[in-house]
This record gives structure tokens, C-alpha cells and sequence, in this order.
């Protein structure tokens, strides 16, 4: 079965400070997608990446930047010189195994940037 | 802007009630989905939609039913409500496959 594991429950950083958000992911498939989302205070969660299992390139977009490691399964988000507006919920999913319509989410990290 | 909007942010409901919880998207989207997200476990499936009139169990049916007579319109009934079902309920959209989800802001709902 999927499963999405993303141990870091609370992370707090002050701003300017760079962060990693941690997503360890278990799957049988040989072709998946996984996804990062973020939700902020108002509660809508907003899609920020998209990576099929074929592409292990990094990515870079502004600030944010991931690693997909198929080795580890792992697919960590970093975020570079934080800022208060990063103070949100982060969720890492996967692709379901039974349709890639539907996607496992990991329980989330909470990220707290204080000024 | 693409748009997916649940009707009620806030409810509150009695337990045995039964309970719609409303969904539209105005993005033509073939496919619809409910999930409920709890402190510590996440966002779960609950049922998924991906055309009219066609729905799918997700990884926790229970208590839950799902009705979509309209492309746009995707509801959750919960037939009796119970305490157990006190939730945030997030309803999604995607155009199809391994497209990205588009969400709306949730309806916290608590059954007393």
C-alpha cells in the first residue's frame, strides 16, 4: 500500500533562516507521481510541485527548491531564506495505487517563521 | 481565476442529523473529491468522482455517501451524523490523471 511519511510534525525558524521539510514515501509502483502542497492560515490548500517517478532531476522555483532521491524515497522541500508568508501546513502526497487520480497524503509539517 | 467552493465554512449539526455538504467547480473538471483532514493524520479519501453520476469508495467510505448529478456539483451526505464525523471537510477538482488537485477553503464541521 502507499504510504507518505513526513516525521517533522512542527518546525519554528526565524525569517532568513533556510528549512527542510522532510517526505519519505513507500510505494510498489514503478511509475508515481508526487506532489507538494501547501496550506495557509485561510485553509486552502494550493498545489506547489508535481514530479513523475522517471525525473529525478532537483528543481528550482524562486526560493523553493526540491530534491527527489528514487535511492532513499525520499522527495525533501527546501525552503531558502524563509519569510513570515511561508508560515503554513506542507503536505507530501502520492499518487494512489489504485488510480493517479487519487492521491495519499502524508500528515503534514506545520512551518512557523517568527520575524 | 479557477474556482472550487464549498458552501458553508462553519457547521454545526446533532448527532443522527443527516448532513450535505456542498462542492462546485466552475473549471469543467471530470474529476471530484472529498476529504476529511484531522490534527495529526492528514488528509484522507473519501469518496472520488470522475464523471457524472460515477463515484468511488477512497480509503474511508464509512457513514459517508456521495451524490453527483451535475459535472460541477459534487455533495457528501453523511446519512446520520456522529461525533466521530467532527471534521474539516476539504472538497477537490482536477482535470483528469495525475493533474493537479484544485481545492476549496473547507467546511469545519462539528456534530454534538
Amino acid at each position: 500500500a502507499q504510504k507518505v511519511t513526513q516525521a517533522q510534525t512542527e518546525i519554528s525558524v526565524v525569517e532568513k533562516e533556510d528549512v527542510t521539510l522532510d517526505c519519505v514515501y513507500e510505494t510498489r509502483d514503478t511509475t508515481y507521481y508526487l506532489f507538494w502542497y501547501k496550506q495557509p492560515p485561510s485553509g486552502e490548500l494550493v498545489f506547489l510541485i508535481r514530479r513523475n517517478s522517471f525525473d529525478e532531476q532537483n528543481e528550482i522555483s524562486g526560493r523553493y527548491s526540491w530534491n527527489f532521491q528514487k535511492s532513499t524515497s525520499s522527495f525533501n522541500f527546501t525552503i531558502t531564506a524563509s519569510q513570515v508568508v511561508d508560515s503554513a501546513v506542507y503536505f507530501c502526497a502520492l499518487t494512489h495505487n489504485t488510480g493517479f487520480q487519487k492521491l495519499v497524503f502524508g500528515t503534514g509539517t506545520r512551518l512557523l517563521v517568527s520575524p | 481565476d479557477v474556482k472550487v467552493t464549498q458552501s458553508s465554512r462553519y457547521l454545526v449539526k446533532r448527532t443522527g442529523e443527516k448532513v450535505f455538504l456542498e462542492c462546485v467547480q466552475d473549471m469543467d473538471h471530470e474529476n471530484m473529491f472529498w476529504y476529511r483532514q484531522d490534527p495529526g493524520l492528514g488528509l484522507r479519501l473519501i469518496y472520488f468522482s470522475y464523471d457524472v453520476k460515477m463515484k468511488e469508495k477512497g480509503d474511508i467510505p464509512e457513514g459517508y455517501s456521495v451524490s453527483r448529478e451535475k459535472k460541477e456539483r459534487f455533495s457528501l451526505i453523511l446519512e446520520s451524523a456522529s461525533t466521530n464525523q467532527t471534521s474539516m471537510y476539504l472538497c477537490a477538482s482536477s482535470l483528469d490523471g495525475y493533474e493537479k488537485l484544485f481545492f476549496g477553503s473547507g467546511t469545519q464541521l462539528s456534530v454534538l
